[in-house]
């Protein structure tokens, strides 16, 4: 199926420890992102990258790393998680090209983060 | 700045009844605007959305929207909703980065349809 993929579904993990979400779109899109929805439902943009370079850096805090090792994946590294952290975090995509602003994003499923 | 407002948090309704969901927005500049929808336990999928033309925008699921300049509106109507339509609703506008197309959500609206 031709869509956007994302690694684990679901993370508990405890305070201070370091995590990683995988994220995968075979839509042969350009650019891809990273959006924190928090505990009231309200959807963040944090990163986006265009063809592997960096485009977009939302003040996110240096524990959280982006990782596109290709345009077809946007990997997310936490370090040192903190309570705060706990999200849903969803990984998108759109095609690239003059017209960016007009297109649709195509979201992943979202993996749950949980810190305890 | 380009933002947008959701004001309704939520909506309940009655199965069959017809709905509207509200969305403003302010910006400065030509605007881009969608609507997007979260099932439960699911990622966002695009409703609809509105470039340019035609201010009547027609979705998917007997959904549409009405751009409305001089109010800077963008709601969201549905003339009979199913019980399958109870989900959260977000409204964005798209902010052009250079290089890159960025999403600025509203709080979302939860369209809760009842029996």
């Amino acid at each position: 199926d031709t869509a956007v993929s994302q690694t684990p579904k679901y993370l508990v993990t405890q305070m201070g420890n370091d995590k990683s979400i995988k994220c995968e779109q075979n839509l042969g899109h350009d650019t891809m992102y990273w959006y924190k929805q928090d505990s009231k439902k309200f959807l963040k943009i944090m990163f986006s990258y265009n063809n592997k370079e960096l485009i977009i850096n939302e003040t996110v805090p240096n524990r959280f790393s982006p990782k596109s090792p290709d345009k077809a994946h946007l990997n997310l590294h936490i370090n040192s998680l903190e309570l705060g952290d706990s999200a849903v975090y969803f990984c998108a995509s759109s095609p690239p090209g003059s017209t960016a602003p007009l297109n649709e994003q195509f979201f992943g499923p979202g993996t749950r983060l949980t810190v305890l | 700045a380009q933002s947008v407002t959701q004001l309704d948090s939520q909506v309940p309704v009655f199965e069959e009844a017809p709905v509207e969901l509200r969305c403003n927005y302010s910006s400065s500049v030509s605007v881009y605007l969608f609507w997007y929808v979260q099932y439960p336990n699911q990622g966002l999928q695009l409703l609809l959305k509105y470039l340019s033309g035609s201010t009547l925008v027609k979705g998917i699921n007997g959904f549409e929207a009405e751009f409305n300049k001089s109010q800077t509106s963008f709601h969201l109507r549905k003339p009979s909703v199913h019980i399958s339509d109870t989900a959260e609703y977000f409204c964005a506008v798209s902010k052009w980065g250079g290089a890159t197309n960025k999403l600025i959500f509203g709080t979302g609206t939860l369209l809760a349809v009842q029996p």
